[in-house]
């Protein structure tokens, strides 16, 4: 079975600090993986996906950077941290044209 | 463009008594549709999905929902709910099937069930 873990479970962190979360995937070979972002209380907005090692693509510019640097991991980043970046952080995978499946999340606040 | 509507923000039902949850989409292709439920301060767990056939989906823990192409809806049902199923029920359509293709979230509706 597949199994999908974030890291930190929660961050608290100072305005303009860097930030770097992660998310693991054990169990699927060569997934397709996603960054979401929730703010509290809302509903979530797809930041990043990524098909293959390497390659990923920003669906919605928030001064966040991601990066694939092995087939069962996906990075999510920034060198400053902003206010409107606390929210909590969804890691998601699924199989080639396939239902997407979230991690537990990652909660978020900045100060 | 492709949108979702869930149109009630927060329902509240009696434990025992049945739910139905709203959707609404808003796409010119053929949607994929997803239910998801989100416990408090948890990750997004798939309910249900709906592809193409039968228009009514069954889902975990009882749940099902109706896909209808001349009303562009696809709502939640559930005979019977029970105080566990209190959390946040998101509506998502993913507009194509490729790989990478963007999921559009409907607000969400807070389901509290009074014991």
């Amino acid at each position: 079975a597949q199994t999908i873990h974030q890291w930190p479970v929660a961050e608290i962190k100072a305005v303009g600090s860097p930030l770097s979360l992660g998310c693991t995937i054990k169990g699927k070979s060569s997934p397709n993986l996603y960054w979401y972002w929730q703010a509290t209380g809302g509903t979530l907005q797809q930041l990043f996906y990524s098909i293959t090692v390497g390659q990923v693509e920003s669906v919605v510019q928030l001064n966040l950077s991601a990066s694939r640097p092995k087939d069962d991991q996906f990075i999510l980043s920034t060198e400053k941290l902003l206010l409107s970046h606390s929210g909590f952080y969804l890691c998601a995978w699924s199989g080639a044209q396939d239902t997407q499946y979230f991690g537990p999340g990652t909660r978020l606040l900045v100060l | 463009a492709q949108s979702v509507t869930q149109p009630d923000a927060r329902v509240t039902v009696s434990e025992g008594a049945s739910l139905q949850l709203r959707c609404k989409y808003s796409y010119s292709g053929t949607p994929y549709l997803f239910w998801y439920v989100q416990y408090p301060r948890q990750g997004l767990q798939l309910l249900l999905k709906y592809y193409s056939g039968d228009p009514v989906v069954q889902g975990v823990n009882g749940f099902e929902a109706e896909f209808s192409k001349s009303n562009s809806s696809f709502h939640l049902r559930k005979a019977s709910v029970h105080w566990s199923d209190s959390a946040v029920y998101f509506c998502v359509l993913r507009a194509n099937n490729n790989a990478g293709a963007k999921l559009t979230f409907g607000g969400g509706t807070r389901l509290t069930v009074r014991p």
